[in-house]
């Protein structure tokens, strides 16, 4: 069964600072690794995916994520945060055997203080 | 991308009643999915709307409570019926297009409160 772990219920950094949002995952086969965003009153947006490649993958508004196979991660990264990125990060995963499920993570909220 | 539309935006509701809401998608897509959402926590799947055909629900989740409909591929509704508090949410609408490697897109959700 799939399941996707946010171990932090909560981030807290300076503006500026780099930060950091785990997720970790367990799928029976290959995983495809998705992260949102979800702005306050607002729907989920896409920022990202992991399908096959390169580990490192760049996705909007400057965030990137690295998969790590062997620790079965997707952590969420930017080099340096703004205000503006406030808000409850959500990563998901589906596997590759051609489901459509996908699985949310429980959210982590990221508090970026000026 | 998709563009994702939901009416109502906002409800308050009385305990027994029925709750329609509607999702418009602005492009055909493949598959549409409803989700619930307690505010500030993680998404739920409540069921997957198939076009022409009964939806496919999540366990939990059983047709009489939550009906869907999807007439077409970008159009579907789903009802909460006989609402009590607990059913008191944020219901969001969701598209996939194309392989099973694509992201999903967001309707801006519909918050439901039910007195």
């Amino acid at each position: 069964a799939q399941s996707v772990a946010q171990p932090e219920d909560q981030v807290n950094v300076a503006e500026g600072n780099p930060l950091t949002v785990k997720c970790t995952y367990s799928v029976s086969g290959n995983p495809y690794l998705f992260w949102y965003v979800q702005y306050p009153n607002r729907g989920l947006q896409f920022l990202l995916k992991y399908i096959t490649g390169d580990n490192l993958v760049k996705g909007s508004y400057g965030f990137e994520a690295e998969f790590n196979k062997s620790q079965t991660s997707f952590h969420l990264k930017k080099p340096s945060a703004l205000v503006s990125d406030s808000a409850l990060y959500f990563c998901a995963v589906r596997d590759n055997t051609g489901g459509f499920k996908t699985i949310f993570g429980a959210g982590t909220r990221l508090f970026v203080k000026a | 991308s998709a563009v994702i539309s939901q009416k109502p935006s906002r409800d308050i509701c009385q305990r027994g009643t029925s709750l329609t809401i509607q999702c418009q998608v602005d492009s055909q897509v493949t598959m549409m999915f409803w989700y619930r959402q307690q505010p500030g926590q993680s998404l739920t799947l409540i069921a997957t709307a198939n076009q022409g055909s009964e939806a496919t629900y999540e366990s939990g989740f059983v047709i009489d409570k939550f009906p869907i409909s999807r007439p077409n591929l970008t159009f579907s509704t789903l009802t909460v019926s006989n609402m009590s508090p607990e059913d008191s949410s944020i219901y969001l609408c969701s598209v996939k297009m194309g392989g099973s490697y694509n992201e999903q897109f967001f309707g801006p959700g519909t918050r439901l409160t039910v007195l």
